[in-house]
């Protein structure tokens, strides 16, 4: 059973562009969970959908939007990149989450 | 909203017992995770404790006292690949499954 894929691996932009990052759950999965982790501090959860609906987001900026597609696969997208937004972001799905690997965004 | 408190740092020998402490405060407590951060990857999943008492998976032990809202991680015959970031994470009832992450542990483990 594959696990909980994303990509990029990798992303660089630059302030004030959109970054829009991907995540596809466990097979079977329904939710997808959206956390971030910029450096030094700790994992802060951002979003989650289930069956194609936001359920809950964090405390994030409207800057930070995404969906969930039929498949269950679901993008993150951050408008208008602040320096601030540089993080490792994590997508994990069940309520049992295994993350994937991670995103790495550097905006400069 | 929710408390979780573990230490900043802690140093052991390769070989020695660290036991990682993770106190909390919430309420509707539904569970509490540890994981294994090493530098510039995402976390891997340790373990799961919902109800009292210690479980133990290879080198790995953690324990729960719900009353007391603590927890523990214990790592044993510490190992140099055991030298990580350490996250304590809690589900409440009211938390549609997100987790409450603690600030995390370092742990150095020397020669």
């Amino acid at each position: 059973e594959a696990g909980v894929t994303q990509s990029p691996t990798h992303l660089i932009k630059t302030r004030g562009q959109q970054a829009t990052l991907r995540c596809s759950p466990i097979s079977g999965h329904t939710s997808v969970y959206w956390y971030q982790q910029a450096l030094g501090l700790g994992l802060q959860f951002l979003l989650w959908y289930d069956e194609g609906e936001e359920r809950n987001r964090g405390n994030f900026p409207p800057r930070f939007s995404g969906r969930q597609f039929p498949n269950y696969s679901s993008e993150l997208n951050v408008n208008a990149l602040e320096l601030e937004d540089s993080a490792l972001y994590l997508c994990a799905s069940s309520q049992l989450p295994y993350f994937g690997p991670g995103t790495r965004l550097t905006v400069l | 909203g929710q408390n979780i408190d573990q230490p900043t740092e802690m140093t052991a020998t390769e070989g020695a017992i660290v036991q990682i402490n993770c106190t909390y405060q919430t309420s509707g407590f539904n569970g509490l995770f540890w994981y294994q951060q090493h530098a510039g990857e995402a976390p891997t999943f340790l373990s799961y404790n919902v109800l009292d008492g210690l479980e133990e998976k290879g080198r790995f032990s953690s324990f729960l006292s719900r009353s007391k809202g603590y927890s523990y991680l214990l790592l044993k015959e510490l190992q140099m690949k055991d030298s990580a970031s350490y996250l304590c994470a809690v589900k409440t009832t009211d938390s549609w499954g997100k987790l409450q992450f603690g600030a995390g542990t370092q742990v150095v483990v020397t020669p």
